[in-house]
């Protein structure tokens, strides 16, 4: 199955630092979100962006939504220990978040204390 | 938040026996739910989409016969995996969509020994 290209595949950082990571396709994308999933459980959605260009924040996170619709990526400033998990881009070809996803490959971050 | 859960959280089958997943939406109805497959250290891949009243639209490359989704109701899709194999062995996330988004489940570990 199609799948976006996410980078990087991992990260380890101290308390504190800033985190980027991105993804990108070769399709265009009506909507992306990104989500964090923690060991054992379900994604939960961190940000949705529906509009190329749209630059969103939640808390510590921000997201942009690529003006190509190829690309996103996420921020997270200052991280804390609970930031650690899996995030993963997922984008849509139909507008909204109700609809099919396509997930990213995913970008495991350990935060040291 | 919009909760879905999932039964069982975890089962251990033997190969050639069948398991049924259900997948529920506590606090909102949804006539439609995806089904996704985790394999370890990989992301989501969507296999199915659960419309309530009608047959289930599988991805390619999914067999139909073999994974078979039941949308009973407004609350409730189950998936079945037949004739259970080790290869089948992941995770298996459900999701549930409202009225803007798809809440996703805690997911259901398969183990087919």
């Amino acid at each position: 199955g199609q799948q976006l290209n996410q980078s990087p595949q991992s990260m380890f950082i101290q308390e504190g630092e800033d985190v980027s990571m991105n993804c990108t396709s070769s399709s265009i994308f009506n909507t992306w979100l990104w989500y964090k999933q923690d060991p054992g459980e379900g994604p939960v959605l961190l940000i949705a962006l529906y509009k190329a260009g749209e630059l969103t924040s939640n808390g510590r996170l921000t997201a942009q939504f690529g003006i190509t619709r190829k690309d996103s990526f996420l921020n997270i400033s200052a991280s804390i220990p609970s930031d650690v998990g899996i995030y993963f881009c997922a984008a849509s070809f139909s507008g909204g978040a109700t609809n099919k996803l396509i997930f990213g490959t995913g970008t495991l971050l350990a935060v040291q204390p | 938040g919009a909760v879905v859960s999932q039964h069982p959280s975890r089962v251990i089958c033997k190969s050639g026996t069948s398991v049924k997943i259900e997948c529920r939406s506590l606090d909102f109805q949804a006539t439609t739910m995806f089904w996704y497959r985790q394999f370890p250290k990989q992301s989501l891949m969507l296999m199915a989409t659960s419309n309530e009243g009608s047959k289930a639209t599988y991805e390619q490359g999914v067999e139909k016969d073999k994974f078979l989704i039941n949308h009973a109701s407004l609350t409730l899709s189950t998936l079945t995996v037949t004739s259970a194999h080790p290869e089948d062995s992941s995770f298996y996330i459900c999701s549930a969509v409202g009225t803007d988004t798809q809440y996703f489940g805690p997911g259901t570990r398969l183990t087919v020994l």
